[in-house]
């Protein structure tokens, strides 16, 4: 089944340590999306790709850092600059010229120890 | 930049009875599409409803409606017959249709309102 998985579920990370959450994709969507869930506060975007090889930041970009070098894939990187990165986060995938939304991953909560 | 406002925190509702969800947003933009996604428990988001605002006929899925007013930018939901499995957190999104605007195929979320069903 075509989908998209983000792990791990759970994510404990230590003051000053970077993090890479995972994302990956078998949709064959292009464009792949980052979001940040905190109470009250709705999705807020961090950084989107439409292609590969390339990304722009979104609404709440520092401290933070992606890759895409596949297609499949667009992982994010929380690091250590990031003053508050206790979240949840949730991973997108979309067509680039759609009229739909868009297709979510399950998250992952990621707690500072 | 686009902004979409849900100014009802939290909703609740009697089994079998109907809800309506208030969703408003701001833009400047004539082409564009609004989107209903439900959050249960188990956080996975799913699509509930869309609406391509070219389109004057309100979209309708099975229980969900909406209400869409385009000149008073408003999007509300309609849940007819709630049922227990509707109690979720329910987010309004806007998706820009500029293909040249550097807002396209970003969804821009309200703040969510939380729907309790009670039996």
């Amino acid at each position: 089944d075509g989908g998209i998985t983000q792990s791990p579920k759970y994510l404990f990370r230590k003051e000053g340590q970077n993090v890479t959450l995972s994302c990956e994709q078998n949709l064959n969507h292009d464009a792949m999306y980052w979001y940040r869930q905190d109470p009250g506060q709705g999705l807020r975007l961090i950084y989107y790709s439409q292609i590969v090889n390339d990304f722009q930041k979104g609404d709440i970009a520092e401290g933070y850092s992606v890759s895409r070098e596949k297609k499949e894939s667009f992982p994010l990187t929380v690091t250590s600059a990031q003053k508050n990165p206790t979240a949840f986060y949730l991973c997108a995938s979309s067509w680039t010229v759609t009229n739909y939304g868009y297709t979510f991953g399950s998250g992952t909560r990621l707690t500072v120890v | 930049a686009q902004t979409v406002t849900q100014s009802q925190p939290e909703m609740s509702v009697q089994e079998a009875e109907t809800v309506t969800l208030s969703c408003t947003y701001d833009t400047s933009e004539s082409d564009y599409y609004l989107f209903w996604y439900k959050q249960p428990p188990s956080r996975q988001m799913i699509l509930v409803i869309r609406q391509e605002a070219y389109k004057q006929q309100n979209a309708t899925e099975n229980r969900f409606s909406v209400n869409f007013q385009k000149a008073a930018k408003s999007f509300s939901l309609k849940i007819s017959d709630s049922q227990l499995g509707d109690a979720a957190m329910y987010f309004c999104a806007y998706r820009s249709g500029n293909a040249g605007g550097t807002s396209y195929g970003k969804l821009t979320f309200g703040q969510g309102t939380i729907l309790t069903v009670h039996p």
